[in-house]
This record gives structure tokens, sequence and C-alpha cells, in this order.
């Protein structure tokens, strides 16, 4: 099966500063979704971004299918951004979603 | 409903009993998910709703998980003969339809077998 991973597994950050997750994955996708799953475990969907960029607020992602990696980017971190950020794509031609291993972010004050 | 929701919340039962978890996805919505996740990993696929019938099941890991979707709306995952290792967060996600769609997760389930 498809195969994803993620980087930096951890991430320390001042609040205030700018920050890029990333997502490579092993074989074409034809969808890619970034969720944050919140210190209560609740996955909040951010993006659902099969290619190019998309922005909402302080987020971003971009996703280049044919070098098989997505970006996401988080602007003048908060608090609240703390949490776990997972990229997932779907098995082609099938809809269940493959995690990646996520990236743990904290945000300190 | 606004989300997708899962009842209970927690559920602790000790090994060897039966447990069943409720899922209810965002009305409307004709794609419906398991996962489970274990601590400190992502989730990972269960089976997968079209409507009323299973589309995969792959994920199940052993005959002793089903999951029911009889009127193609409210699911439920049914585990017999519960184990230590099945302790972890079910989740439950529905999309509008099967095919390039975003899955919405509902809260999960935390279950613990003593």
């Amino acid at each position: 099966g498809i195969q994803v991973e993620q980087s930096p597994p951890d991430l320390i950050l001042q609040e205030g500063a700018n920050s890029t997750l990333r997502c490579n994955f092993s074989d074409s996708v034809n969808n890619l979704q970034w969720f944050h799953q919140n210190p209560w475990g609740q996955l909040i969907n951010l993006f659902y971004i099969p290619s190019g960029t998309k922005q909402n607020g302080r987020l971003s992602a971009t996703t280049v299918a044919t070098e098989r990696y997505s970006l996401l980017y988080i602007s003048s971190s908060q608090t609240t951004d703390s949490g776990v950020y997972f990229c997932a794509v779907p098995n082609f031609g099938n809809e269940k979603l493959t995690f990646g291993t996520g990236t743990r972010l904290t945000i300190i004050p | 409903g606004a989300g997708v929701s899962q009842t209970p919340s927690n559920k602790v039962t000790e090994k060897g009993k039966y447990v069943e978890l409720r899922c209810d996805p965002i009305s409307g919505h004709t794609a419906l998910y398991w996962y489970r996740q274990s601590l400190g990993q992502g989730p990972e696929f269960l089976i997968y709703f079209q409507g009323t019938g299973a589309a995969d099941d792959s994920g199940l890991p052993n005959d002793r998980f089903f999951a029911v979707r009889p009127e193609g709306s409210v699911s439920t995952l049914k585990i017999q003969r519960t184990e230590r290792g099945d302790s972890a967060v079910y989740l439950c996600a529905s999309s509008r339809q099967m095919g390039g769609d975003t899955q919405y997760f509902g809260p999960g389930t935390r279950l613990t077998v003593l």
C-alpha cells in the first residue's frame, strides 16, 4: 500500500513564529487531506487539496502531485495551533485514507 | 446534525466482553468510514460503507470485529470477546459520496479493555 511520511515529527515554537510541515507520499494520489488533531483528540479538517495551493486565514497548503509531496504553512502561530497535524491520502482507486506519521506541534506562549 | 457524532465517548469493559460503538454520520452523507487510532499513531482504516453495504472491510483485524449500517445512515461497530489489544480510540467519518470527497471525523470513542 501507499506510504505516507511527515516531517518533522516534533516541532516546538514560540508564539508568533511561522512553520512549514511536509508530507511525502509514495504513489500517485487523486486527493489529499490535512487535519489538525487537537489536544482533546478531535480531528479537524484543514484542507482538501489534491493539487495546487489553498489558503484559509493563517494557514495555507500546497500540493505538488507530480513530485508526491504537500506542504502545510502556519503563520503567526498561536497556542491554539498546538496539537498533531496529519496528512492523509486515499489508496489509489479506493477511498480509505492512509494517514501519515504526524507532526506534533507545540506553541509556547 | 452539525457533525458526525459517536457514542459512547468512553467505554471501559473487561476482557472477553462484547461492545457496540455507534456512529451517526452527517445527514445526507452516503459514505461512512471506521478507523482505529492507537496511542501515538495516526488513524488506521477498518471498514467503509457506501449506503448499506460494506464496500471494503479489509482493515478489520479479525473476525471478532463486525460493522453494520442497516438503513444507510447510523452504523454500529461490534467487537466480540474483547482483548486488551483492542484498547484504542475508534473514529468514525462520513463524506457526501464515495470518490474524492472530504471525510469529516467524529470525536471518537475511547475503548479501554481491562
